[in-house]
């Protein structure tokens, strides 16, 4: 079936070790999202990719970097973790056709845990 | 004040029942989402509407434009729905997604 996959699913990390989480996508979308989501809170977008332009939020700290080699992957890279990054990493992908945003799919997500 | 709310923050029913989450939002949006997250998991997306209703099953969503409201409605509940729904509007300017702040729904059997 076409979805969303994230891997690993669970990522244990130390404190500054890099890390880089993935997401592939067999849903030919053009636009690829990044979330961090922390306990009891809503999903926090960090940065988009639009084909390949990459469009990064304004709070988003310097230490999360991201990278899309092809329509299919994006990895979300974190330089330096700190125990403040553990979180679930949600993968999101949608079609803009024609001016329009349509639907967003999610992938299972990636949890984070910074020892 | 959020921009998306939704209410009740919290639910708990009977296996069986008929469950009702509304979502209303004071932004300007091009459609409203419908999610779904189990605890510790990933989300699921249960519906994206612009207008009108929407049928999935047990599931039905209906969103009214003018008076900036939505609703999730569960028929014949059953523990397995307990989840945390989240309503998320898609910003008309920005095309990102703003999202409620979830309501946690508790079905015992």
């Amino acid at each position: 079936d076409a979805m969303v996959i994230q891997n690993p699913r669970y990522q244990v990390t130390q404190f500054g070790k890099p890390v880089t989480l993935s997401c592939s996508q067999t849903l030919n979308h053009n636009v690829m999202y990044w979330y961090q989501q922390k306990s009891s809170q809503a999903p926090k977008l960090l940065f988009h990719y639009y084909d390949k332009d990459f469009n990064n939020e304004a709070d988003t700290p310097d230490n999360f970097q991201s990278r899309r080699p092809n329509t299919s992957f994006c990895f979300l890279d974190i330089r330096s973790p700190g125990l403040g990054d553990a979180a679930m990493y949600l993968c999101a992908t949608s079609r803009h056709d024609r001016g329009r945003h349509n639907e967003q799919f999610f992938g299972p997500g990636t949890r984070l845990t910074v020892l | 004040k959020n921009e998306v709310e939704q209410s009740p923050q919290n639910l708990t029913a009977q296996e069986g029942e008929f469950i009702t989450i509304n979502c209303s939002y004071s932004v300007g949006i091009s459609a409203l989402h419908w999610l779904q997250q189990h605890p510790g998991g990933g989300i699921v997306s249960l519906f994206m509407l612009s207008s009108g209703k929407k049928k999935h099953g047990r599931l039905i969503a209906t969103i009214n434009i003018q008076e900036k409201h939505s609703s999730l409605h569960i028929t014949a509940s059953h523990p397995r729905d307990s989840a945390v729904y989240i309503c998320a509007g898609l910003g008309g300017a920005t095309n990102k997604l703003i999202f409620g702040t979830g309501t946690l729904l508790a079905v015992q059997p």
